[in-house]
């Protein structure tokens, strides 16, 4: 068990640029969630894979927002056209895909927008 | 009205203390977790309960399925225990929704 691998840790970019987050989850966890966190708040679901299957996208996860798992390991999160409300930390959770197991987080990547 | 609502919000205590955070649901659950936020953003998962009674060394997690409730109190607290507590609750589809965290700080 090596844990949740995000990167990057740290991404600044200016507004209206493309950014595009990896996360490498323990293995053979194949339930995969990505949450968004502002500052000062809880985590808000954006979307979950069952394998490679993108099973539920949040209405906070806008067209400008895309999420893959191609071979059912990693996943990446692409955000186009970056805005300033897109700043904050960007969490991945991995679980068995059992009924109820508990959720394992990667340490995030923090996105900040100029 | 979120549908996961913790108290307090913040909450300073004495090394030593017995510290009780709160979390309230709106919601059917199949799960309630309570997790462990460290400044700079890892979260790590302490409990995972939907019924009854959990302890994992200090730490003590219930939960009251017909009342929609759930604590978690910290026996004997500790400086390095100072952290943001969120209460997370699973439907179904076992995605998380999370309250906004108790900031604790256990001061020595």
């Amino acid at each position: 068990d090596t844990g949740v691998s995000q990167d990057p840790r740290h991404k600044i970019t200016k507004r209206g640029q493309n950014v595009t987050f990896r996360c490498d989850p323990i293995s053979e966890h194949n339930r995969l969630y990505w949450y968004r966190q502002t500052l000062g708040q809880g985590p808000e679901f954006l979307t979950y894979f069952q394998n490679e299957a993108q099973l539920e996208k949040s209405r906070l996860l806008s067209d400008r927002f895309s999420a893959e798992r191609p071979k059912g390991s990693f996943s990446t999160l692409e955000i186009q056209r970056t805005e300033q409300g897109d700043s904050a930390m960007y969490l991945c959770a991995c679980s068995r895909g059992l009924s109820n197991q508990p959720q394992h987080f990667g340490d995030g990547t923090r996105l900040s927008i100029l | 009205k979120n549908e996961v609502e913790q108290s307090p919000q913040n909450l300073t205590a004495q090394e030593g203390e017995f510290i009780t955070i709160n979390c309230s649901y709106s919601v059917g659950i199949s799960a309630l977790h309570w997790l462990q936020q460290h400044p700079g953003g890892g979260i790590v998962s302490l409990f995972m309960l939907s019924s009854g009674k959990k302890k994992h060394g200090r730490l003590i997690a219930t939960i009251n399925i017909q009342e929609k409730h759930s604590s978690l109190h910290i026996t004997a607290s500790h400086p390095r225990d100072s952290a943001v507590y969120i209460c997370a609750v699973g439907g179904s589809n076992y995605k998380l929704t999370f309250g906004k965290g108790t900031l604790l700080t256990v001061n020595p």
